[in-house]
């Protein structure tokens, strides 16, 4: 099993380009979740999923789009990226109704917007 | 709404030094509390997860504790080595709610000298 991958590893872009990371989980997971990590902030959530072809929003979502679109799959966007969107990005998944609900993370995604 | 306290910020110790960090959340109304390892510009290792109905696990030379009444878990590293530099994230699930995510301390940065 590969666990929570994520792609693309690193990317930079200019204000204003969109992009789309990718994470997928080959556990059968029912919750999937995008953070963001900033130093001295810790890691915030910014959109979740309790299943396929749900998603909502977390801590701090303005700026995001995600999509569920199948099970193992759960995408993040950003339509119009800016500076402040400079962080790293972690996905992680879990089981929804399994003890002991643990949480698996991806290696991440470095994110730099100029 | 639930704070996750991690102190301190940072620790440096002699290598062979057993060490405790420390992790303090508001409200005890938990599912379940992870420990977890990030080394620089990597991604999260889950070490320990202790159940809200536990009192404390143990892998190798780590044992983790968990007090919900007062609000406070601590990691033990027991012997330390040069290679357990890195930091030490402590994270809590809500319990009940449907997204089940987690709340993030800011980390513990531990650099163990030789």
């Amino acid at each position: 099993n590969a666990g929570v991958t994520q792609t693309p590893k690193f990317r930079v872009l200019k204000t204003g380009q969109s992009m789309t990371l990718l994470c997928a989980q080959d556990m059968n997971h029912e919750y999937m979740y995008w953070y963001r990590q900033d130093p001295g902030m810790g890691l915030r959530l910014i959109h979740y999923s309790v299943g396929e072809g749900t998603t909502a929003k977390g801590e701090v979502p303005d700026g995001y789009n995600v999509s569920r679109l199948k099970k193992q799959n759960f995408l993040l966007g950003l339509e119009s990226a800016a500076p402040s969107q400079t962080s790293v990005y972690f996905c992680a998944s879990s089981y929804r109704d399994r003890d002991p609900h643990e949480q698996y993370f991806g290696p991440g995604t470095r994110l730099t917007v100029t | 709404k639930q704070e996750v306290t991690q102190i301190p910020a940072a620790l440096s110790v002699p290598e062979g030094e057993n060490l405790v960090l420390n992790c303090s959340f508001t409200d005890s109304a938990i599912y379940n509390l992870q420990w977890f390892r990030q080394d620089p510009g990597k991604g999260l290792t889950s070490l320990l997860l202790i159940q809200s109905s536990q009192r404390e696990q143990t892998s190798g030379r780590l044992n983790a504790s968990l007090d919900k009444s007062s609000g406070r878990s601590t990691l033990y590293i027991a012997a330390s080595q040069p290679g357990d530099s890195a930091t030490y994230l402590c994270a809590v699930r809500r319990y009940g709610g449907s997204q089940g995510n987690l709340i993030f301390g800011k980390g513990t940065k531990l650099s163990v000298k030789p």
